[in-house]
């Protein structure tokens, strides 16, 4: 099984401000690798696929990075509505693992 | 446009099965892999297994073999999860999700709750 290892748990950040995200996989993924953001109640919503490709209708301040092992959200400019959880997952083949989440909360 | 309904809360007592429904509307149903997730309260998200609705094929999470079962009817665009040999660890909120890649469409989430 792919292990996903997020950094850091909860992340403190001013509006305005910008956020970085990490998710790690323990092999390969490939591009296989999307972000979701989580508020509660609510079921996740997906904002990054393929790595770096933003789903339908997620703002231009959510860019994600990465190939391989290695991967990164960035939020440019955090707007209130930003505040939540976020989480990756690797959708490699058939079998899907979720990393453990990074809180964004207001600094 | 593309809805995933799913099925009312649940309440069972350790050792009973759930059988979660999920209809999907707004698409063409066989088009899509469809999943399912939990998670548990105040916890993140568990990949639990994968239904093909067009041939019925599954995959499931290791954690969950033997004790999962997912099924599609193609005539009602539903498809379903079933968990048995429920205990408490077993109460969460469970999602089902379409997806070609990455799950674009979620279910409003189905909360089971195994209490004796």
């Amino acid at each position: 099984e792919i292990v996903m290892t997020q950094s850091p748990a909860t992340l403190s950040v001013s509006p305005g401000e910008r956020a970085t995200l990490s998710c790690r996989a323990s092999q390969s993924v490939s591009s296989n690798l999307a972000w979701y953001q989580q508020k509660p109640g609510q079921a996740p919503r997906l904002l990054i696929y393929g790595a770096s490709t933003r789903a339908t209708g997620i703002p231009a301040r959510f860019s994600g990075s990465g190939s391989g092992t290695e991967f990164t959200l960035t939020i440019s400019s955090l707007q209130s509505e930003d505040f939540a959880v976020y989480y990756c997952q690797q959708y490699n083949n058939w079998s899907w693992t979720f990393g453990q989440g990074t809180k964004v909360e207001i600094k | 446009q593309v809805q995933l309904v799913q099925s009312g809360a649940e309440v069972k007592k350790p050792g009973a099965s759930v059988k979660v429904s999920c209809k999907a509307s707004g698409y063409t149903f066989t088009s899509y892999y469809m999943h399912w997730v939990r998670q548990a309260p105040g916890q993140g998200l568990e990949w639990m297994g994968i239904i093909n609705p067009s041939g019925g094929s599954t995959s499931y999470a290791q954690k969950f073999q033997g004790r999962v079962t997912m099924t599609r009817d193609t005539s009602t665009s539903t498809v379903y999860m079933e968990l048995s040999s429920l205990r408490s660890e077993d109460t969460a909120v469970y999602y089902c999700a379409r997806a070609l890649t990455a799950p674009d469409y979620w279910g409003q989430g189905t909360l089971v709750t195994v209490s004796s």
